[in-house]
């Protein structure tokens, strides 16, 4: 089975740019999570799509946003970039999970660069 | 979520057995006790997860104290391959992972 695939791998762009990520869960899992980390700050949790729909938030600005398609795919987006923007960003994806249980599974990240 | 706790780093020998200790003094009742691990330009992987009894599979047996306060994945025989990042999370939120700073462990040959 295919794991978590993320494009691109690796991505420079200029502050107050826009930038798209792309993530394909595994077959079959409908909640894929999306986590940025950095050296200060550690991983955090962005957000999480289930069924299309943003289920969990974490504390980060409105410049960054999701979505997730009918076939589970999600995309991010982050607007107006700014320097400390510049991250490894994670996906993860997972069945439905049952209460407490959610093994989530990684893809390789997203490393973005911000000039 | 509640907050663990963890050593910066912790050393091991190749081939011998390793204990990485969690504290997580204010877990509640409801939360599950997760281990993952981050190898160097990798993502997570998850390695156990347990609520109450001490569990095993094949990569490693995690070992929760009776008041759940605290817990310790075990490595049976560390490997240079175990190198990694290793990070223990509380979790009751679905799929809504807390990550501290975790214990970087170092495998000597």
């Amino acid at each position: 089975k295919a794991g978590v695939t993320q494009t691109p791998r690796y991505l420079i762009k200029t502050r107050g740019q826009q930038v798209t990520l792309s993530c394909s869960p595994i077959s079959g899992h409908r909640s894929v999570s999306w986590y940025q980390q950095t050296p200060g700050q550690g991983l955090q949790f962005l957000f999480e799509y289930f069924s299309e729909t943003q289920r969990n938030k974490g504390n980060f600005p409105g410049r960054f946003s999701g979505r997730q398609f009918s076939n589970s795919r999600s995309e991010m987006n982050v607007s107006t970039l700014e320097l400390g923007d510049s991250a490894l960003y994670l996906c993860a994806s997972s069945l439905d999970p049952v209460a407490g249980y959610n093994e989530q599974f990684f893809g390789p990240g997203t490393r973005l660069t911000v000039l | 979520d509640a907050k663990t706790t963890q050593p910066n780093s912790m050393e091991s020998n190749e081939e011998e057995p390793v204990h990485l200790p969690c504290n997580h003094s204010t877990i509640s009742g409801t939360d599950y006790i997760h281990w993952y691990r981050q190898l160097p330009s990798q993502g997570p992987e998850y390695v156990i997860h347990g609520l109450t009894s001490n569990v095993n599979n094949r990569m490693a047996s995690l070992a929760i104290a009776e008041d759940r306060k605290s817990s310790t994945l075990i490595l049976h025989r560390a490997t240079l391959r175990d190198a990694a990042v290793y990070y223990c999370i509380l979790n009751n939120a679905g799929n809504m992972l807390t990550f501290g700073g975790g214990t970087r462990l170092m495998v000597k040959p």
